[in-house]
């Protein structure tokens, strides 16, 4: 596509609830990163993919949080049982190649009540 | 390790006037340095990058910055602020030698321009 897309844009969940964010990268970029931002603070590193490798996912915070990329191309986060800490944006950034510029998608602004 | 500080939180100028957002590094190899900018409702979008090749680095928009390892520095600055500059600016660090990649955030300096 154009550009990195995410979906959904806003989400809201109860306590609980697991939920699914989708990354769908720009075409052909290899390289495929998640990010968490909370209010008032910069991105911050969750895990990494090459092609359908998850090469790094020393961000995750805990077990509750997993990440998979099955045919090296759309991405999804999931978030089990969450819970109101996990209320963040949740940015997905994709590159054609490691060493290369990182294009972020627009976000999911995930809410949880 | 790698980081980055952002000097101020917010920073405000009157349009055309200068501006400047300051941004201090830490890496234990030789770094590469990003600064992001995000509008609101927006993606993070590149305004520059610094990868080992020319010290001042030209970006987008009339932005400039300068790598000065002396004093660990990569501030972002402007000659005259644009009325639609106003957003939140991230200076961002990283290694690429390392196996990931991963971008180091700094947390964000917001820019208001007052007309």
């Amino acid at each position: 596509g154009a550009g990195v897309s995410q979906s959904p844009r806003y989400k809201v969940t109860k306590r609980g609830q697991d939920v699914a964010l989708r990354c769908d990268p720009i075409s052909g970029h290899v390289s495929l990163y998640w990010y968490r931002q909370a209010l008032g603070q910069g991105p911050e590193f969750l895990t990494y993919f090459n092609y359908e490798a998850q090469q790094d996912k020393s961000g995750l915070p805990n077990d509750r949080f997993s990440a998979e990329r099955p045919e090296g191309s759309i991405s999804t986060l999931t978030i089990q049982r969450t819970e109101q800490r996990d209320s963040a944006m949740y940015r997905c950034a994709s590159s054609f190649l490691m060493n290369t510029e990182a294009f972020f998608g627009q976000g999911t602004r995930l809410t949880v009540v | 390790a790698q980081s980055v500080t952002q000097l101020d939180s917010h920073v405000s100028v009157s349009e055309g006037t200068p501006v400047l957002l300051r941004c201090n590094y830490s890496s234990s190899y030789s770094p590469s340095l990003f600064w992001y900018v995000q509008h609101p409702n927006k993606g993070l979008q590149l305004l520059l990058k610094y990868t080992s090749a020319a010290t001042l680095v030209k970006g987008i928009n009339g932005f400039e910055a300068e790598f000065k390892k002396s004093e660990t520095s990569f501030h972002l600055t402007k000659p005259s602020a644009h009325m639609s500059d106003a957003a939140e600016y991230f200076c961002v660090v990283t290694y690429y030698g390392g196996a990931t990649n991963k971008l180091i955030f700094g947390t964000g300096t917001l820019l208001a321009v007052q007309p």
